[in-house]
C-alpha cells in the first residue's frame, strides 16, 4: 500500500543539517507530501505537508521535485531530540496515510 | 488547546475477552480516525469518520472491530473478541477539514496486549 521509498536508516552529526530522501514516482497530480515523525513510541507528529511547491516551517523545510517524483525533508540544525522514525506520506484522496517502513534517523553528539 | 486523547495508554487482556479503546479528538475536529500497528508492520489505515459517520472502514480487519462515534464528538473502538494478533498499538488521530491538505494529529496510542 506505501507509495513511498525511503532508506531504512540515517545518521547525522548533532547540529549538522539532516537531509531525508523520499521517492513517489507513483504520485498523482492531486496527492500531498506529508512527513511524520515518530519519536519512541510515541503517536506519530506531523512535520510539514506540500503538494508541488517547497515549504518551510518552524521544524523544517520539505523539497519537491518539479516532477514530484521525489521530494526531501530538511531538518537544518538537528539535535538529540530529532532522533526519530521519520515517515513520507503520499496522502490518497480518500484521506488514509500510508506510512511505510520510515527512515530511522540517529542524531549523534 | 487539547490535544488528541487515548485511553487507556495500556490494556492487557486474555484472548476471547473484550476491550474498549477511546479516543477523544481536539475539540471541533470532524474528522477522526484508527490506525494500528500490530508486532512488527507497519502503520495501518482502519477507518474514518466524519462526524458521527463511518466515511471509510475499509481498513477493518474483520467483524471483531466496532467502532462508533456517537455524537460525532468521542470515539470507541471495541475488539470483542480479542485475539493474539490483535495486539499492538491503535493510534487515533483528528483532522479540521476532510480535504487532502489538512494535517492529522495524532494521539499518544493505546497498546494492546492479548495474552
Amino acid at each position: 500500500d506505501a507509495k513511498t521509498t525511503q532508506p531504512p536508516s540515517m545518521d547525522c552529526a548533532e547540529g549538522r543539517a539532516a537531509n531525508l530522501p523520499c521517492n513517489h514516482s507513483t504520485i498523482s497530480g492531486n496527492e500531498y507530501v506529508y512527513w511524520y515523525r515518530q519519536i519512541h513510541s510515541q503517536g506519530p507528529q506531523y512535520i510539514i505537508h506540500g503538494l508541488k511547491n517547497n515549504e518551510t516551517n518552524e521544524m523544517a523545510s520539505l523539497i519537491i521535485t518539479e516532477d514530484r517524483k521525489s521530494s526531501t525533508l530538511i531538518l537544518p540544525h538537528a539535535t538529540l531530540r530529532d532522533t526519530a522514525v521519520y515517515y513520507c506520506i503520499v496522502r490518497a484522496t480518500g484521506n488514509q496515510f500510508y506510512f511505510g517502513t520510515g527512515t530511522s534517523l540517529t542524531v549523534i553528539p | 488547546e487539547a490535544g488528541v486523547t487515548q485511553f487507556p495508554s495500556h490494556s492487557v487482556i486474555e484472548k476471547g475477552q473484550t476491550v474498549t479503546l477511546r479516543c477523544d479528538p481536539i475539540s471541533g475536529h470532524d474528522n477522526l480516525y484508527w490506525y494500528r500497528r500490530v508486532m512488527g508492520k507497519e502503520i495501518k489505515f482502519l477507518l474514518h469518520f466524519v462526524k458521527e459517520s463511518k466515511q471509510d472502514e475499509s481498513g477493518m480487519p474483520n467483524n471483531r472491530f466496532l467502532a462508533e462515534r456517537t455524537g460525532g464528538t468521542y470515539s470507541t473502538l471495541k475488539v470483542q473478541p480479542a485475539e493474539l494478533e490483535d495486539s499492538g498499538v491503535y493510534f487515533c488521530a483528528s483532522s479540521l477539514w476532510t480535504a487532502p491538505n489538512t494535517e492529522a494529529f495524532f494521539g499518544q496510542g493505546t497498546r494492546l496486549t492479548v495474552v
